[in-house]
């Protein structure tokens, strides 16, 4: 069955940064968009980074826009998201989702989360 | 701010129908999904492509649209439906992903 399991996540301080890893199983991983979805507590989805199957398309929310990068190793089954200059507003789980761009689009399997919490 | 539009809270009693909307001006040109989140959990996709139900989604579920307005509409409710309920869907771009507020479905 299709597995996303992230890591990474913790405490940081302002200006400080954290690497997410998320590992996939269960689909054929390099074949698939993946996605970087977070929730602030007690607030709504917020997709704030894409990336196509071959990184040859990437996208990521003014939100967060030139502060995080979103990356991926095919061979490894594998799903990164480089967070830089952290703010106490990027506070929030982090999750990985599988997207499809049919039919509109849809996360289909998630992650069960990664918290971020950015604090002095 | 999202550019999809969802009411912030409905309540249901156990056994009736409630059906949640979402509004946007993107939904005339794109299909919507729809996502459960209970407390503390992950989102679970329930319907896309506006009616489609992904496999192991009970059959209470089911989503329709009218004009620009997608619905969610949970037949019979459960008191396990009790959870947030979002939709998502393209942006008016049709580039990047857009997602509602969330409402929040209270089962009496």
């Amino acid at each position: 069955q299709v597995q996303l399991v992230e890591s990474g996540g913790g405490l940081v301080k302002p200006g400080g940064s954290l690497r997410l890893s998320c590992a996939a199983s269960g689909f054929t991983f390099s074949d698939s968009y993946m996605s970087w979805i977070r929730q602030a507590p007690g607030k709504g989805l917020e997709c704030i980074s894409y990336i196509s199957s071959s990184s040859s398309t990437k996208y990521n929310a003014d939100s967060v826009k030139g502060r995080f990068t979103i990356s991926r190793d095919n061979a490894k089954n594998s799903l990164f998201l480089q967070m830089n200059t952290l703010r106490a507003e990027d506070t929030a789980v982090y999750y990985c989702a599988t997207v499809k761009w049919e039919l509109g689009v849809r996360f289909e399997y998630w992650g069960q989360g990664a918290l971020v919490t950015v604090s002095s | 701010s999202s550019e999809l539009t969802q009411d912030p809270a409905v309540s249901v009693a156990l056994g009736q129908t409630v059906r949640i909307t979402c509004q946007g001006d993107s939904l005339r040109s794109y299909y919507a999904s729809w996502y459960q989140q209970k407390p503390g959990q992950a989102p679970v996709l329930v319907i896309y492509g506006t009616n489609k139900r992904p496999s192991g989604i009970p059959d209470r579920f089911s989503g329709s649209s009218s004009g620009n307005t997608p619905s969610l509409t949970i037949t019979g409710a459960q008191a396990e439906d009790e959870a947030d309920y979002y939709c998502n869907s393209r942006d008016s771009s049709g580039n990047h992903v857009v997602f509602g507020g969330g409402t929040k479905l209270t089962v009496l």
